[in-house]
């Protein structure tokens, strides 16, 4: 079965101390690994698509990095504008339609 | 590019009437359009998928006699949730696929803001 685990549930840091959030999954065939990000009351806000094991894509203070198991979201010197839960989806090559496989989401929390 | 439309944002409604949402892809074209209901601190349920000009293919345990969709162009899906009960109420949230722009075929979905549906 398709899944994707996110962890941790939630990250509290302080404004500039940087980490790490992590999205395991398992798929019957990877078409694309996807980060969004999610404010409250609001819709999902893409951020990255990565295709390939060693891929690697960046955005201001996020780099996103995938593995053949697992993926990493990794913010630099956040600021509390950062604050916002991060979703984590797969693809698998198996959908015609292009469903996504959703993780539960990381909240992180970043203080000034 | 890439922007998703949802409207109303915000919804209340008497138990038993019956409610439409409209999602809209603005400057894209989709011929894929997904529908997903998310309680507080939850992730995304999708509750089913929408063609355009062809039955919407519901998701396991989403009524589809409740939860009507119409996807009538190739950027306009509606959802109706007929004779609504409070526990109908929740936050949703549509999403239209992207062309397939890239070579391996990847579908990316880009979302609308959501509309919060309250049943009273």
């Amino acid at each position: 079965e398709d899944q994707v685990t996110q962890s941790p549930e939630a990250l509290r840091l302080q404004e500039g101390e940087s980490s790490s959030l992590n999205c395991s999954y398992t798929v019957s065939g990877l078409r694309g690994l996807f980060w969004y990000r999610q404010d409250p009351g609001k819709g999902p806000e893409f951020l990255f698509t990565l295709y390939s094991a060693g891929e690697e894509k960046e955005k201001e203070r996020l780099k996103a990095t995938l593995t053949k198991k697992e993926s990493f979201l990794h913010i630099t010197a956040p600021k509390p504008e950062d604050s916002a839960t991060y979703l984590c989806a797969v693809q698998a090559r198996s959908s015609n339609t292009g469903k996504l496989i959703f993780g539960q989401g990381t909240t992180l929390q970043v203080k000034p | 590019g890439a922007v998703v439309s949802q409207h109303p944002s915000w919804v209340i409604c008497k138990s038993g009437t019956s409610v439409k949402i409209e999602c809209r892809s603005l400057d894209f074209q989709a011929t894929t359009m997904f529908w997903y209901r998310q309680f507080p601190k939850q992730s995304l349920m999708l509750m089913a998928t929408s063609n355009e000009g062809s039955k919407a293919t519901y998701e396991q345990g989403v009524e589809k006699d409740k939860f009507l969709i119409n996807h009538a162009s190739l950027t306009l899906s509606t959802l109706t949730v007929t004779s609504a009960h409070p526990e109908d109420s929740s936050f949703y949230i549509c999403s239209a696929r992207g062309p397939s722009g890239r070579a391996l075929g990847s579908y990316e979905q880009y979302f609308g803001p959501g509309t919060r549906l309250t049943v009273t």
